[in-house]
C-alpha cells in the first residue's frame, strides 16, 4: 500500500538552511506535497511538484524530486523562528486522496 | 492561495451530544471535500472523502453512523459527530479539492473536546 516517511524532528539555526526528507512508496504518484502546520493550526501549502519534475524553487522554497529513489525533499534557505513549525509531505495519485506522512517537527534556534 | 473556512475553531460538548463541523470553501467550488482526524503528535488520518452530491466514502474502521458528512453544495461540507465520547476528543480538519486540480486546500481545523 501508499506509505510515506519523513525524519520525525530538525534542529537548526537563524539563517542556515533547513533539508527536511522524505521517501514515499507509490510509483503512481502524480504530486508530491509539502505543508506547513503551525500549533493549533491547519495545512497552509507550500508547494507542490508534478512527478516528471526533478525541482521547483518558489522563493526560499526548493523541491529535489529523485523519483527513481521515491525521495523528496524541502529545503527552506535562510531559515526563520517563524519557519517553526511541523511540516508534511504529501502524495497523490492523479485526482486521488493525499496520503501524508508523520510530519518533520523543524526548530529553529535563534 | 484558495481559502477554506472551519467553524467552529473548537467546541466543547457533553458526552452524548452531537456536533457539527462545518467546512467551506471562500473562492471556490470545492467538487471533492476530505475529512481527516489528527492526533496529538500525530499525522493526519483520513475519515472520509466526500463529492458534492453523492454519499460519502468512508476509510475502513470509521464508523460512517457516527460520523455523518454532508456535501450538498460545491462550497460547504459537513461533519457531524454524533453521540460524541471521550475518545472522540481530537482535532479535526477538512481539506477542499477541484477535480483533478493539484492543489487541496485545508481549513483551520476544528478542536473538539467531549466532557
Amino acid at each position: 500500500g501508499e506509505d510515506v516517511e519523513q525524519s520525525l524532528f530538525l534542529s537548526v539555526r537563524e539563517g542556515d538552511s533547513s533539508v527536511i526528507n522524505c521517501t514515499y512508496t507509490d510509483s503512481s504518484s502524480t504530486y508530491l506535497y509539502w505543508y506547513k502546520q503551525e500549533p493549533g493550526a491547519g495545512l497552509q501549502l507550500l508547494t507542490y511538484i508534478f512527478s516528471n519534475m526533478d525541482m521547483k524553487q518558489d522563493q526560499r522554497l526548493t523541491v529535489l524530486l529523485n523519483k527513481k529513489d521515491k525521495h523528496l525533499s524541502l529545503r527552506i534557505a535562510d531559515t526563520q523562528t517563524g519557519d517553526s513549525a511541523i511540516y508534511f509531505c504529501a502524495e497523490a495519485e492523479y485526482g486521488n486522496k493525499l496520503v501524508f506522512g508523520a510530519g518533520t517537527i523543524l526548530r529553529v534556534k535563534s | 492561495g484558495a481559502v477554506v473556512s472551519q467553524h467552529p475553531s473548537w467546541v466543547i460538548c457533553k458526552s452524548g451530544t452531537s456536533v457539527k463541523i462545518e467546512c467551506r470553501s471562500l473562492d471556490f467550488q470545492a467538487t471533492t471535500m476530505f475529512w481527516y482526524r489528527q492526533f496529538p503528535k500525530q499525522s493526519l488520518m483520513l475519515m472520509a472523502t466526500s463529492n458534492e452530491g453523492s454519499k460519502a466514502t468512508y476509510e475502513q474502521g470509521v464508523e460512517k453512523d457516527k460520523f455523518l458528512i454532508n456535501h450538498a453544495s460545491l462550497t460547504l461540507s459537513t461533519l457531524t459527530v454524533t453521540s460524541a465520547h471521550p475518545e472522540d476528543s481530537s482535532f479535526y480538519i477538512c481539506s477542499a479539492r477541484v477535480l483533478w486540480a493539484p492543489e487541496a486546500f485545508f481549513g483551520q481545523g476544528t478542536r473538539l473536546t467531549v466532557v
